[in-house]
């Protein structure tokens, strides 16, 4: 089976502008979620996805949205980029189903955003 | 917000020796999870115990869980330089989200 793929790898945006970021899950994982790494702050929760629903979100501004389509491939964007938005964001997958009880996540490589 | 508090915050040990973290919560669970990161890449999942379980092993890896005392700590065994990485434990409170420690550092001199 194919890992989590998250695209791209790798970005540069300058303050002001926003980003897109896509999810690719393992094949049959409908639920996926974000987050957002960095050396101040660590691992932070943005989002949760399962069937197109979002069952949680974490406490980052409005700034931060995601979706989710109906073959469980997800996109988060961020708008109107701060400094502060620099960082490692990774997606990840998993096989559970519609209870609250979160079970093993596959991650993706991350995508690095820098905003200069 | 970070319920999971690591300690050490970096390790340095010989190759061979063993390896010890451990990993502290603020609130009931329903299971704790160990995640190994290399430098800069995704997380990889290493082993999840159960709020119901005080112990489990998989390979040289040996996991502990103390529900009374909301800690956890994680066991190498026999390191590797392939060890190398950073270990986060992870905390499932029933709210679709996994709550990350904020990690140990472990070298492993060959």
């Amino acid at each position: 089976k194919a890992g989590v793929t998250q695209t791209p790898r790798y970005l540069i945006k300058t303050r002001g502008q926003q980003v897109t970021l896509s999810c690719s899950p393992i094949s049959g994982h409908r639920s996926v979620s974000w987050y957002q790494q960095t050396p101040g702050q660590g691992l932070q929760f943005l989002f949760e996805y399962f069937s197109e629903t979002q069952r949680n979100k974490g406490n980052f501004p409005g700034r931060f949205s995601g979706r989710q389509f109906s073959n469980s491939r997800s996109e988060m964007n961020v708008s109107t980029l701060e400094l502060g938005d620099s960082a490692l964001y990774l997606c990840a997958s998993s096989s559970v189903g519609t209870g609250s009880n979160t079970g093993e996540l596959f991650f993706g490589e991350g995508s690095r955003l820098t905003v200069l | 917000s970070q319920q999971g508090e690591e300690d050490p915050q970096a390790l340095s040990i010989q190759e061979g020796e063993n390896a010890t973290m451990n990993c502290s919560y603020k609130t009931s669970i329903n299971n704790l999870q160990w995640y190994r990161q290399n430098s800069g890449r995704g997380l990889v999942h290493l082993i999840l115990i159960r709020s119901n379980e005080r112990e489990k092993h998989s390979g040289r890896l040996r996991v502990t869980l103390d529900t009374s005392k909301k800690s956890s700590s994680l066991l190498i065994t026999a390191s590797r330089a392939a060890d190398t990485a950073s270990y986060f434990c992870a905390t499932d409170e029933y709210d679709y989200k996994l709550s990350f420690g904020a990690g140990t550092t472990v070298t492993v001199r060959a």
